[in-house]
């Protein structure tokens, strides 16, 4: 298996534009998390799903803020409008069930907000 | 909801202090912890892997011990280095779910 595939690597995108990030986990894994990091917040947990449902969405900052997984095989984030503080890299990870076997995480999204 | 906690939330420390964290987490129906190292920007890494209650993990100077009974788990690390400086995440396993913790955010000062 290639590992949590995240695309792009790399987004710059002008202020009020619509930004999907996209995340494909590891086949076979229950979960699937969203995390952003900055250096002004560090580490903030965005939403995470169980078997494609997702649990807890406590962490979105506000409605401009959605993410999806319409199957097991992918999921997507995305920011409607988006702003210059939403900048930040943007990690996806996926995990099994299986309690000797640790999360996977994917390389990350850089997001630029100009 | 799982409720997994960590504290304290930030900690900063001078080069070769030595230092610990923790993290709680509901003692009934325990299934795994696991721990992560994660640096700015990177993809964090598997730190620990602790399922039996008692467990002691080493790796280098970062250490872990696990108390399933009482709900918690002990990081250690002894002569801080500037390299150490990272969020330190924990992830609890129950048998329904799992869960992570916020981190705890470490910086050594050299």
């Amino acid at each position: 298996d290639a590992g949590v595939i995240q695309s792009p690597r790399h987004e710059v995108t002008e202020m009020g534009q619509e930004v999907t990030l996209r995340c494909k986990p590891i086949s076979g894994h229950d979960y699937l998390f969203w995390y952003r990091q900055t250096m002004m917040r560090g580490l903030e947990l965005l939403i995470y799903f169980n078997n494609n449902v997702p649990i807890d969405d406590s962490g979105m900052p506000e409605d401009r803020f959605s993410a999806k997984m319409p199957n097991a095989s992918f999921s997507t984030l995305k920011i409607q409008p988006s702003e210059p503080r939403d900048s930040a890299v943007y990690f996806c990870a996926s995990s099994p069930r299986r309690r000797n076997t640790e999360a996977f995480f994917g390389q990350g999204t850089r997001l630029t907000v100009v | 909801i799982l409720n997994v906690e960590q504290s304290p939330q930030s900690l900063h420390v001078q080069e070769g202090d030595s230092t610990n964290f923790t993290c709680s987490f509901p003692s009934s129906n325990f299934y795994a912890l696991h721990w992560y190292r994660w640096e700015t920007a990177k993809s964090p890494e598997a730190l620990f892997v602790m399922t039996l209650n008692g467990d002691e993990k080493k790796k280098g100077r970062i250490s872990a011990t696990l108390n399933t009974k009482e709900g918690y788990s002990y990081l250690y690390i002894k002569g801080s280095q500037p390299e150490d400086s990272a969020t330190y995440l924990c992830a609890f396993h129950n048998n329904n779910d799992m869960r992570f913790g916020a981190g705890t955010r470490l910086t050594v000062k050299p």
